[in-house]
């Protein structure tokens, strides 16, 4: 079956450092890849919508110079959490649709939880 | 915008009985998806259960059925024969229909937490 790998699985750094997460089809090409964040015991809040080749679409409220998305390939979508900061500590997970149709299904990764100090 | 609504936040089963977790929906398109995903506390996301809304025969998937309302936009799940692995919290989500080329992103409730009593 279809497979999406997000790494790291967890990371713990410092306030003021960039993280980088990776979210990657590994037996299919995604034309399509969401990122959500989750925060603890709530639901899953979509904070963008990453097409290949083209810029992301952000949802209200997110900003887009904090949250750097980058979709260079059919398999690859990255998501840059640039200058942390204790509030963007979170739960991150992506998902990824193998094509446009109604009827293929969206592939989640396992998540990153990441903790800024 | 569209909306998904679990009024159950958290709910309690015994082994080997039955439990129903509900979901409504509000939404002014006639063709949609609705989804129950699982995720445990490993944090995955696995899905259950897919409904399309043009579809007017209940899914089901072996232990897991749902009571799919379009007119009253309910969409609830029936787990049956709850076995321990089936606790988790469960998410309803909704989904549009894709349009200019690229599918919709899916549209969560805030999830019910079941638990499993042996």
């Amino acid at each position: 079956g279809a497979v999406v790998s997000q790494h790291p699985s967890r990371v713990i750094c410092k306030s003021g450092t960039s993280v980088k997460i990776e979210c990657r089809s590994l037996d299919f090409q995604a034309t399509t890849m969401f990122w959500y964040r989750q925060f603890p015991k709530q639901s899953l809040m979509l904070m963008a919508t990453s097409n290949e080749g083209s810029k992301a679409t952000y949802e209200q409220g997110v900003e887009k110079d904090k949250f750097l998305i980058n979709h260079a390939s059919l398999t690859l979508s990255t998501l840059t959490v640039t200058s942390a900061h204790p509030e963007d500590s979170s739960f991150y997970i992506c998902s990824a649709t193998r094509a446009a149709a109604n009827n293929q299904p969206q592939h989640f990764g396992d998540g990153t939880r990441l903790s800024i100090l | 915008a569209q909306t998904v609504t679990q009024s159950q936040p958290e709910m309690s089963v015994q082994e080997a009985e039955t439990v129903t977790l509900s979901c409504t929906y509000d939404t002014s398109e006639s063709d949609y998806y609705l989804f129950w995903y699982k995720q445990p506390p490993s944090r995955q996301m696995i899905l259950v259960i897919r409904q399309e809304a043009y579809k007017q025969q209940n899914a089901t998937e072996n232990r897991f059925s749902v009571n799919f309302q379009k007119a009253a936009k309910s969409f609830s799940l029936k787990i049956s024969d709850s076995q321990l692995g089936d606790a988790a919290m469960y998410f309803c989500a909704y989904r549009r229909l894709n349009y200019g080329g690229s599918q919709g992103n899916l549209i969560f409730g805030k999830g019910t937490k079941l638990s499993v009593k042996p």
